[in-house]
């Protein structure tokens, strides 16, 4: 079965960077499109960029432009979300999610969130 | 970027009644649209997407309907287990957007 596995809680302090990483199981890794979603507490979801993992592509939300960095390990079958320059705004839980292009559809399995906290 | 406006922002409901989330998209998504349903500290699950179609899985009294830039998400008949916040999201331009929010309350 497909599932998504995030590494664990980071807590942060300002200025520093987090990597995020979203393993992947039960099917092939590189034949689909990860995006990464992130959700501030109490908050509504915001879409911060995508990689295609096969050609190591990305797109990012001008937002996060400068600051985010997606890669991949394809050995290993595992993305990750790297955000530097961390400031409290940044305290959220954040996702990776699976993109199905047939049927074309955004995220059909997710990661079960990964918690970042940034705080001095 | 594409404004997706949802409403309500809440919604109160009893087991039963049928409900009814409406999105409007500032331009035209053409059908590219996704329907997701969140409980408290869970990732959003897949409930709808390309507007209309049902995502594997998920009970047939969720549907989807479009016209022109408004979506709507309807549930004929509201379980005990569908209490829970319900996004749109347009997948048609980067960067996707999301709505705010619509959080189905116990009435």
């Amino acid at each position: 079965q497909v599932q998504l596995v995030q590494s664990g809680a980071e807590v942060k302090k300002p200025g520093a960077s987090v990597k995020v990483s979203c393993k992947a199981s039960g099917y092939t890794f590189t034949s689909y499109d990860f995006n990464w979603v992130r959700q501030a507490t109490g908050q509504g979801l915001e879409w911060m960029g995508w990689m295609n993992p096969n050609s190591g592509n990305t797109g990012y939300a001008q937002k996060f432009q400068g600051r985010v960095t997606m890669t991949r390990n394809t050995s290993i079958s595992t993305a990750y979300m790297e955000l530097s320059s961390l400031r409290s705004e940044d305290t959220a839980v954040y996702y990776c999610a699976r993109r199905n292009k047939q049927p074309n559809l955004p995220g059909d399995y997710w990661g079960q969130g990964t918690l970042v906290t940034v705080s001095s | 970027d594409i404004q997706m406006t949802q409403s309500p922002s809440t919604l109160s409901a009893s087991v039963g009644d049928r409900v009814t989330i409406t999105c409007r998209a500032r331009q035209s998504i053409s059908s590219w649209l996704a329907w997701y349903q969140q409980k408290p500290g869970k990732a959003p699950k897949l409930l709808i997407y390309k507007a209309s179609s049902l995502q594997s899985g998920v009970p047939s009294r969720f549907s989807g309907s479009a016209s022109g830039t408004e979506f709507t998400l309807t549930i004929s008949s509201l379980q005990p287990d569908d209490f829970a916040t319900y996004y749109c999201q347009q997948y048609n331009i980067y960067p996707w957007t999301f709505g705010l929010g619509t959080k189905v309350e116990i009435k």
